[in-house]
């Protein structure tokens, strides 16, 4: 599976959109990129995934470069509650299915 | 049960002593994940069931640790003769493999204190 890489730290204004960028340049073309949120002595919570379309949920929207080489979670509206350590990951749909999970980025929300 | 549960959710053993770690993943989810996550550190993959094939054991430290799923359902992680590196948060995952699109659901994890 391809490495991803993320910053380690971001901050972001309480109501203000979060912006997560990830790089996952030597990303193949049969794997997918899942976001993965852990807030605080929970396990990792599910968040979304896409191949190369734009994605949107109830949780966020994913963007995915046209080169599928980095993409960006976005949390329209951020709250306290979204204070999180956020995992990039990419993955085929084919194989053991496991997760390699990097280090993530810790997405702190001030108020 | 609703969500993946995990028992017990605190574990304090002694150096030497063997542990058991109990999943019980979603009803129907085919797969079944087992990982670790020592302080402040990102999620190490440890093990993989999916239903009856053989489990991805690639993960697992040493061979001290082992892992089983029964029935397809329930599953014992087991490390035997812990030591302090030991000590982590055990998270185990499950899903349903024909709907990969829903991604995994973790427990809350295990927390693993060896002294």
């Amino acid at each position: 599976d391809a490495k991803t890489t993320q910053p380690t730290s971001m901050d972001c204004a309480e109501g203000r959109a979060a912006n997560l960028p990830c790089n996952h340049s030597t990303i193949s073309g049969n794997e997918y990129v899942y976001w993965y949120r852990q807030i605080h002595s929970q396990g990792p919570q599910y968040i979304i995934h896409g191949l190369k379309n734009n994605e949107t949920n109830e949780m966020a929207s994913l963007i995915i470069t046209e080169d599928r080489k980095s993409s960006t979670l976005i949390l329209p509206h951020a709250t306290l509650r979204d204070t999180a350590v956020y995992y990039c990951i990419v993955r085929s749909h084919s194989g053991t299915y496991k997760y390699i999970f990097g280090t993530g980025t810790r997405l702190k929300v001030l108020a | 049960g609703a969500g993946v549960s995990q028992s017990p959710s605190n574990k304090v053993t002694e150096k030497g002593k063997d542990v058991e770690l109990r999943c019980d993943p979603i009803s129907g989810h085919t797969a079944l994940y087992w990982y670790r996550q020592s302080l402040g550190q990102g999620l190490e993959f440890l093990i993989y069931f999916q239903g009856n094939s053989a489990p991805d054991k690639s993960g697992l430290p040493s061979d001290r640790f082992s892992a089983e799923r029964t029935g397809g359902s329930v599953s014992t992680l087991t490390i035997q003769r812990t030591q302090q590196e030991d000590s982590a948060v055990y998270l185990c995952a499950s899903s349903n493999r024909d709907r990969v699109n829903y991604g995994y659901t973790f427990g809350s994890g295990t927390r693993l204190t060896v002294v």
